[in-house]
């Protein structure tokens, strides 16, 4: 069965480095997403790609976070420098673009459990 | 604009038993769908249910059925014969079909007791 891809599964780091995900969507998949959750709290939009174009990040904290999905297939997230509040797990989902709102299919990875000490 | 609200934090249900967990939903487009995912406290975030704004009829997958009111708003999540490993976080989600947007709610804890 197809899944989304995400690497790494946990990552510790020292704040004011710098930190990076991986993602890979579900072959097809048009559109995808990259969600912050804090512990205890829903999942935060932070940017929605739809091929490789960027169509909101309007919660991206842009002075510290960038996303890019240069051929229109994987995703990487980056923070730099990361601070102790973004301590959280990073999800990324993919759906197969206007039909997964339709469909209903949608799926997300395992998420990158961040730690910034 | 799209809103979720889940307005139950926790919910205790003893095993066998059927459970609702509330969904209210504020959306601008006539177009949209809803979700349910649970996510256990290893992380992942599983998709239990869809539902699409133009059906007319309530989803059903298994065990948890989506309670559809549209004219309310309303996207309940209905688990019968709750299971132990039933206990997790609970998210109902929107969709927007024109963007493709997707938003959560905040949540309910479930637990399922013996």
């Amino acid at each position: 069965e197809a899944e989304v891809a995400q690497s790494p599964r946990y990552k510790i780091t020292e704040k004011s480095q710098a930190v990076a995900f991986w993602c890979d969507p579900i072959s097809g998949h048009a559109t995808l997403y990259w969600y912050r959750q804090i512990l205890g709290q829903g999942p935060e939009l932070l940017v929605q790609f739809q091929d490789e174009s960027v169509v909101d990040d309007s919660q991206l904290p842009k002075d510290r976070f960038s996303a890019e999905r240069l051929k229109g297939v994987d995703s990487t997230l980056k923070i730099q420098p990361a601070e102790l509040g973004d301590s959280a797990m990073y999800l990324c989902a993919s759906s197969p673009g206007l039909a997964g709102g339709l469909t209903g299919e949608l799926f997300f990875g395992e998420g990158s459990r961040l730690t910034v000490l | 604009a799209q809103k979720i609200t889940q307005t139950q934090p926790g919910m205790f249900v003893q095993e066998k038993e059927a459970v609702t967990l509330d969904c209210t939903y504020d959306t601008s487009d006539q177009s949209y769908g809803l979700f349910w995912y649970k996510q256990p406290s290893s992380g992942e975030m599983i998709f239990l249910i869809y539902q699409g704004s133009y059906d007319e009829q309530n989803a059903t997958e298994g065990r948890y059925s989506l309670n559809f009111q549209k004219a309310r708003k309303s996207a309940n999540l209905v688990i019968s014969a709750s299971q132990l490993g039933d206990s997790a976080m609970y998210f109902c989600a929107i969709i927007s079909y024109n963007t493709d947007k997707l938003i959560f709610g905040t949540g309910t804890r479930l637990q399922v007791f013996p």
